[in-house]
C-alpha cells in the first residue's frame, strides 16, 4: 500500500516567515500534485511536478519533486494570512490512475 | 476546481436511510474519482471509475456502499442504510484520464447522520 505522509501535520507561524512542508513516501509515483483546500471547499490544484528533481514556481510557493520520485516539498517565502488552509499532497502510482493523498499539513498564518 | 460539480452540498439524513449524491464532471473528462474526508483529516480514496467501468474500488467499504457512473449522467456515489460513522465530506475529482493529467475537485458533499 502506498502511503504519503505529510510533515509537520500542523504549522502555526508569523506573518512574513519562511516555511517548507515536506511529503514523503516510500514508493515512486509518475507524478505528484498539490493542492490546497480551505475550510467548507474541496482541494485546489496549485501544481504538478512530473519529472525526478524538478522545480515549479509559483509566486511566492516553491515546489520540488525529488530525484527518486519518492518525495516533495512545498516551500513558501514571506507567509500570508491568505496562504492559511490545508495543503495536500497526491500521487499517482506508476500502473495506476489512481491518486493517493497525503495527510495534510494544516498552516496557520497569523497576521 | 472550476466545472466539477457536486450535489447536494450538504445532505442530512437519518439513520437506515439511503444517502445518494452526485458529481458531474469537468466537460470533457471521463474519469471520476470519489475520496471521504473526515474531519481534521485527508482525503481517503474510495473509487475510481470511467463511463459505465469501476476500474478501482480498492477503498469502498464491502458493504453499503456503491458507486457508478453511467453513459449518460452524473455519476452516483450510493450508501444504504446509512449510520453514523458515514458522516463525513464527499468529494468527486474528474479527469481526462490520460497519463500525469490533473485531478479537478468539486466543493463536496457533507452527509450528517442524525
Amino acid at each position: 500500500t502506498q502511503l504519503l505522509e505529510q510533515s509537520p501535520q500542523f504549522l502555526s507561524i508569523q506573518e512574513g516567515e519562511n516555511l517548507t512542508v515536506y511529503c514523503n513516501s516510500s514508493s515512486v509515483f509518475s507524478s505528484l500534485q498539490w493542492y490546497r483546500q480551505e475550510p467548507g471547499e474541496g482541494p485546489v490544484l496549485l501544481v504538478t511536478v512530473v519529472t525526478g528533481g524538478e522545480v515549479k514556481k509559483l509566486k511566492r510557493l516553491t515546489f520540488q519533486f525529488g530525484d527518486a520520485r519518492k518525495d516533495s516539498s512545498l516551500h513558501i517565502t514571506a507567509a500570508q494570512p491568505g496562504d492559511t488552509g490545508l495543503y495536500l499532497c497526491a500521487g499517482d502510482p506508476p500502473g495506476t490512475y489512481k491518486y493517493i493523498f497525503g495527510t495534510g499539513t494544516r498552516l496557520k498564518v497569523l497576521a | 476546481n472550476a466545472g466539477v460539480m457536486q450535489n447536494p452540498r450538504h445532505l442530512v439524513r437519518r439513520r437506515g436511510q439511503e444517502a445518494r449524491l452526485r458529481c458531474s464532471p469537468m466537460k470533457g473528462h471521463s474519469h471520476v474519482y470519489w475520496y471521504r474526508q473526515l474531519p481534521e483529516e485527508g482525503l481517503k480514496f474510495m473509487v475510481y471509475l470511467q463511463k459505465e467501468n469501476i476500474i478501482d474500488e480498492s477503498g469502498m467499504p464491502k458493504e453499503r456502499f456503491s458507486a457508478e457512473f453511467p453513459k449518460e449522467g452524473p455519476s452516483i456515489l450510493r450508501i444504504q442504510q446509512v449510520v453514523r460513522g458515514d458522516s463525513a465530506a464527499y468529494f468527486c475529482a474528474s479527469s481526462s484520464g490520460q497519463k500525469n493529467t490533473e485531478a479537478f475537485f468539486g466543493q463536496g458533499t457533507r452527509l450528517t447522520v442524525v
